[in-house]
């Protein structure tokens, strides 16, 4: 199947603890993004990436970490240092250009 | 400053009837506009999108482009109860990344 695929669906974080959150494509975009929902809220960048190896912070980047050692993942790291972590993760990929993004199914992260 | 308004609604409309979504944006310079639909829980789905000034009809679902105003609307004609969701307009900026999102208008189509 084609797409983006994120994993987990759902995510329980502990105190002091960092979690990473999966983000894989095959639709071979150069560009990928990761976003931040919270109830009743828009989405808000986090980091973007749009090439392998290099990666941007977005608007809300403190206590997130990125990676993007191949084109196909852009996982992102949620650390101790974001203290309030609880929202709806979403990964899209796409968009350079006038072109649309399209995103995986999400992450849903809790704190227990 | 970057800004995209929308309507946070909702706005209930009845089955069959057309319901008219709009979303205004700040950076004069923004290149495109997308209208993604997400239903409650799930993630955004992509449905209309528009580059040029004027209309852009797909099925049921109309864009409106109007870069002068900096307007973007979004009809959806005879409204069905599987209509009822979120609808988020977004836009690329000038530098051509990373979608700037609305908060979304909440649609609610009634039997």
């Amino acid at each position: 199947d084609g797409g983006i695929t994120q994993s987990p669906k759902y995510l329980f974080r502990k105190e002091g603890q960092n979690v990473t959150l999966s983000c894989e494509q095959n639709l071979n975009h150069d560009a990928m993004y990761w976003y931040r929902q919270d109830p009743g809220q828009g989405l808000r960048l986090i980091y973007y990436s749009q090439i392998v190896n290099d990666f941007q912070k977005g608007d809300i980047a403190e206590g997130y970490s990125v990676s993007r050692e191949k084109k196909e993942s852009f996982p992102l790291t949620v650390t101790s240092a974001q203290k309030n972590p609880t929202a709806f993760y979403l990964c899209a990929a796409g968009g350079q250009g006038s072109q649309p993004q399209h995103f995986g199914d999400g992450t849903r992260l809790s704190i227990l | 400053q970057k800004e995209v308004e929308q309507n946070s609604g909702p706005l209930s409309v009845p089955e069959g009837a057309i319901a008219s979504l709009n979303c205004t944006y700040s950076d004069r310079g923004s290149q495109s506009f997308f209208w993604y639909r997400q239903y409650s829980g799930k993630s955004p789905e992509l449905i209309m999108f528009i580059y040029s000034n004027g209309d852009k009809e797909d099925g049921r679902f109309t864009a409106q482009l109007n870069k002068a105003s900096q307007y973007v609307s979004l009809l959806i004609r005879d409204s069905q109860p599987s209509d009822s969701a979120t609808y988020l307009c977004a836009v690329t900026p000038p530098s051509g990344y990373a979608l700037n999102f609305g908060k979304g208008t909440s649609l609610l189509v009634t039997p």
